[in-house]
């Protein structure tokens, strides 16, 4: 099993820009989550999913949108990139509230 | 609003030493906790996941407990090896909120030495 799967790994955005960040899950796992890392934070939860169809704000969901379509999906979005949206974005996913799987992340740049 | 602390921040033992990492948290309305480890560029791998009416759990040279009255866990890793070297982080699940909103501690980054 892939697992949680991350795409890009890495990008460079210019201030202004949209990209999106897409995460897959082949675990069939209910609940999704975007979460950032920022040196000295820890984590921080940016939104999450309980289910196909549904999304919820967490800690710090300013400047993100998130799509959940299908069950194995979970798309993070930047409609206009800042340079405070800089860090590491980890996507989670688990069944019901249990263990939380991670996949590897993708380095974001905003110049 | 859930605190997670741990400390120290970081931690450098001789080979083969045991070790103690402490996680302590402010709210004891916990679902679970979960202990992971980063690798450098990498993220995040589960270690061990307490259930709040769990005391401990354990895993090979791993052993994590928990004790929600005093809002603390730890996570005992004997006969260190190198390949420990990693940042250790601990996750709270609150029993509020509806359960989603995990709170990180910012790890402890631990270093053996050969």
């Amino acid at each position: 099993n892939a697992g949680v799967t991350q795409t890009p790994k890495f990008r460079v955005l210019k201030t202004g820009q949209s990209m999106t960040l897409l995460c897959a899950q082949d675990m069939n796992h209910e609940y999704m989550y975007w979460y950032r890392q920022d040196p000295g934070m820890g984590l921080r939860l940016i939104h999450y999913s309980v289910g196909e169809g549904t999304t919820a704000k967490g800690e710090v969901p300013d400047g993100y949108n998130v799509s959940r379509l299908k069950k194995q999906n979970f798309l993070l979005g930047l409609e206009s990139a800042a340079p405070s949206q800089t860090s590491v974005y980890f996507c989670a996913s688990s069944y019901s509230s249990e263990k939380l799987f991670f996949g590897s992340g993708t380095q974001l740049s905003v110049l | 609003k859930q605190e997670v602390t741990q400390i120290p921040a970081a931690l450098s033992v001789p080979e083969g030493e045991n070790l103690v990492l402490n996680c302590s948290f402010t709210d004891s309305a916990i679902y679970n906790l979960q202990w992971f480890r980063q690798d450098p560029g990498k993220g995040l791998t589960s270690l061990l996941l307490i259930q709040s009416s769990q005391r401990e759990q354990t895993s090979g040279r791993l052993n994590a407990s928990l004790d929600k009255s005093s809002g603390r866990s730890t996570l005992y890793i004997a006969a260190s090896q190198p390949g420990d070297s990693a940042t250790y982080l601990c996750a709270v699940r609150p029993i509020m909120e509806g359960y989603q909103k995990v709170t990180f501690g910012t790890g402890t980054k631990l270093q053996v030495i050969p």
